[in-house]
């Protein structure tokens, strides 16, 4: 079945430490997408890639970096200098004229 | 201008009752206006979408109503269920560009027996 996973459902970070959340798609979409999700505030835009080898930021790309090496993959690395880590991070993948589709999140919370 | 307003932020409905979430926006460039449902623990997942050529959209219990002049379109759940209680969010793009997604804040909705 083709879909996206994400991994590690669950993730603690401590104090100053860089935690990277895995993102893989097995749809052959050219697009990716990270979001942030926080209570009452939908869902926000963290980088997106549009093809290999290239990405932009979102709303709200700071403390945080991304790399596109492959197209099936697309990690996002939360840095030290995200002060505000916790929340609901979501992964999303579309081709041309389709919908964006989802997986299933990574939970971070701070030790 | 970017801006989706989706409102109630909480919802409760008696099973067999009627679901009425409204969401507006400001930007008429934007073309494609998706709900997606999203279940505890797991991503949003696509549910109805329409386009403004269409004022009306269902898809069995889903309706999706649009009002182009007023910039407003809403989603009908009809004879509500408790299996589809769940957070609901609206959204908008100009179409084949979907890296401009906007998002409503979401609604819970609550189906109780």
């Amino acid at each position: 079945d083709g879909g996206i996973t994400q991994s590690p459902k669950y993730l603690f970070r401590k104090e100053g430490q860089n935690v990277t959340l895995s993102c893989e798609q097995n749809l052959n979409h050219d697009a990716m997408y990270w979001y942030r999700q926080d209570p009452g505030q939908g869902l926000r835009l963290i980088y997106y890639s549009q093809i290999v080898n290239d990405f932009q930021k979102g709303d709200i790309a700071e403390g945080y970096s991304v790399s596109r090496e492959k197209k099936e993959s697309f990690p996002l690395t939360v840095t030290s200098a995200q002060k505000n880590p916790t929340a609901f991070y979501l992964c999303a993948s579309t081709g041309p004229a389709e919908p964006q589709h989802f997986g299933d999140g990574t939970r971070l919370s701070i030790l | 201008q970017q801006q989706v307003k989706q409102s109630p932020q909480s919802l409760i409905v008696q099973k067999g009752g009627i679901s009425i979430i409204n969401c507006a926006y400001e930007n008429t460039a934007f073309d494609y206006f998706p709900w997606y449902q999203q279940f505890p623990g797991k991503g949003p997942a696509l549910l109805i979408a329409i386009r403004p050529d269409v004022s009306e959209k269902k898809e069995g219990r889903f309706t999706i109503s649009f009002n182009k002049s007023a910039k407003q379109f809403s989603l009908h759940i009809m004879d509500s269920q408790p299996g589809d209680s769940a957070t609901y969010f609206c959204a908008a793009s100009i179409e084949y560009n979907t890296d401009k997604l906007i998002f409503g804040t979401g609604t819970r909705l609550q189906v109780f027996p």
